[in-house]
């Protein structure tokens, strides 16, 4: 089992919806959760970190489930400019990144 | 603000060359890594330091060699070149405990 999962998608969603992305980690060690955004194999760009308590930056809502081992990341009201691959990334002793999840808003 | 600098950005090797693979950052931090990204696919790690002198293996690291004598570098080198190790490379630092990476632009290599 991978140490962190996403669905690849892709998540193909019109102008002005709402989409979420579930990430699973395996090792209940793990410290610290991050979302960031990838576009077309750039360097990968933090979008936020993800707090216990679950938390918000304008239309982008993280929370962290240490129970059921997965972070989510929420969408609202997308953008096209939203289009990117999005990662997770978990940490225990080492940064580990999901495989991605590729979002594409349609107009 | 220079942040996490890779050098060089592209590159052509033949089979069997090697080469080093630059990353430089002077934002004082301790932590180290470097990923390795194929199409379609995330990022893996192949080798992490956290700090001067303390190297640690990621989840792909054979065929590759790093070492950290200062805590501003970082390089990744190839050892012999082989065609499945044509991708894009990724550099990233971070001051560690609940902090997150940054990034250098990444190093695209191509082994022919």
């Amino acid at each position: 089992r991978k140490e962190v999962e996403q669905d690849p998608g892709p998540f193909n969603v019109p102008e002005g919806a709402t989409v979420a992305f579930n990430c699973t980690y395996s090792n209940s060690a793990s410290q610290s959760f991050f979302w960031y955004r990838q576009d077309c194999r750039k360097e990968p760009k933090l979008l936020m970190s993800v707090y216990s308590s679950g938390n918000e930056d304008g239309r982008f809502t993280a929370q962290l489930n240490r129970a059921s081992q997965y972070i989510s990341l929420l969408i609202r009201d997308s953008k096209l400019s939203d289009s990117a691959t999005y990662l997770c990334v978990v940490r225990t002793y080492k940064y580990i990144f999901g495989t991605g999840t590729r979002l594409k808003v349609l107009a | 603000n220079a942040g996490v600098t890779q050098t060089p950005k592209f590159q052509v090797l033949k089979t069997g060359q090697s080469m080093t693979l630059q990353c430089a950052q002077d934002m004082n931090h301790e932590y180290m890594s470097w990923y390795r990204q194929d199409p379609g696919m995330g990022l893996r790690l192949i080798h992490y330091s956290v700090g001067a002198g303390i190297t640690d293996q990621g989840e792909v690291p054979n065929g590759y060699n790093v070492s950290r004598s200062t805590t501003e570098d970082f390089p990744l080198r190839l050892l012999s070149a082989a065609p499945s190790q044509t991708s894009v490379y990724f550099c990233a630092s971070t001051g560690g405990g609940n902090q997150p990476q940054h990034f250098g632009d990444g190093t695209r290599l191509s082994i022919l």
